[in-house]
């Protein structure tokens, strides 16, 4: 079945460093979301990403969606001790159902 | 705008009892809504999908008889776990997507944490 699938599955860094996740489908995407799960909260919808190779930036979040529409990225630059959560990114079952497959998430700790 | 409510947050019941979490979207007509499960520091797992005025879709896996799901208007839809055991304890969130959204942007419950004793 379909499978998406994120590395790594943790990361803990320095705050001030960058953060990178990756994402990755085992089937071809009509778009791919992002969403932030802060500890002991719920997901929050990050961004929509559609076209084939878009990068759209949101302050010090940049996401990019690969040319394959099978791959993407988040990369935050400089983190801060509020970007601590866990990051999925989520592509869609079917053609017009609204249903999502989240993958496994990347866990963030920012060390102060 | 855009917010969903879950009810209760936390419950915790004997193992046979039913339980019903409710899932409301509190400003925004929603025509479909969404049930996940999420174990500890583990991804969301679909469930099921919750039409209004229809019968709920589940994923495969996903015990129809076990879970009941009720969309009975635009804004409330209601998981019922049946006869709970220790292994139905977990995280059920809810999240709903808009009736006048173009987008498949879909907004989430803060979540509701079973435990069965």
């Amino acid at each position: 079945g379909q499978q998406v699938m994120q590395i790594p599955q943790y990361q803990h860094v320095q705050e001030g460093e960058d953060f990178t996740t990756y994402c990755n489908s085992s089937t071809t995407l009509s778009n791919i979301q992002w969403y932030k799960q802060r500890p002991g909260g719920h997901p929050v919808f990050l961004i929509q990403l559609v076209k084939s190779g878009e990068v759209k930036k949101q302050k010090r979040l940049t996401f990019q969606f690969g040319e394959a529409k099978k791959n993407s990225s988040l990369h935050i630059t400089a983190t801060q001790t509020t970007d601590v959560g866990t990051y999925f990114c989520a592509g869609p079952v079917e053609q017009g159902t609204y249903k999502y497959i989240f993958g496994t998430g990347t866990r963030l700790k920012v060390l102060a | 705008g855009a917010v969903v409510s879950q009810h209760p947050s936390r419950v915790i019941c004997k193992s046979g009892t039913s339980v019903k979490i409710e899932c409301r979207s509190l400003d925004f007509q929603a025509t479909t809504m969404f049930w996940y499960r999420q174990f500890p520091k583990k991804s969301l797992m679909l469930m099921a999908t919750s039409n209004e005025g229809s019968k709920a879709t589940y994923e495969q896996g996903v015990e129809k008889d076990k879970f009941l799901i009720n969309h009975a208007s635009l804004t409330l839809s209601t998981l019922t776990v049946t006869s709970a055991h220790p292994e139905d304890s977990s995280f059920y969130i809810c999240s709903a997507r808009a009736r006048s959204s173009g987008s498949n942007e879909q907004f989430f419950g803060p979540g509701t944490r079973l435990t069965v004793l």
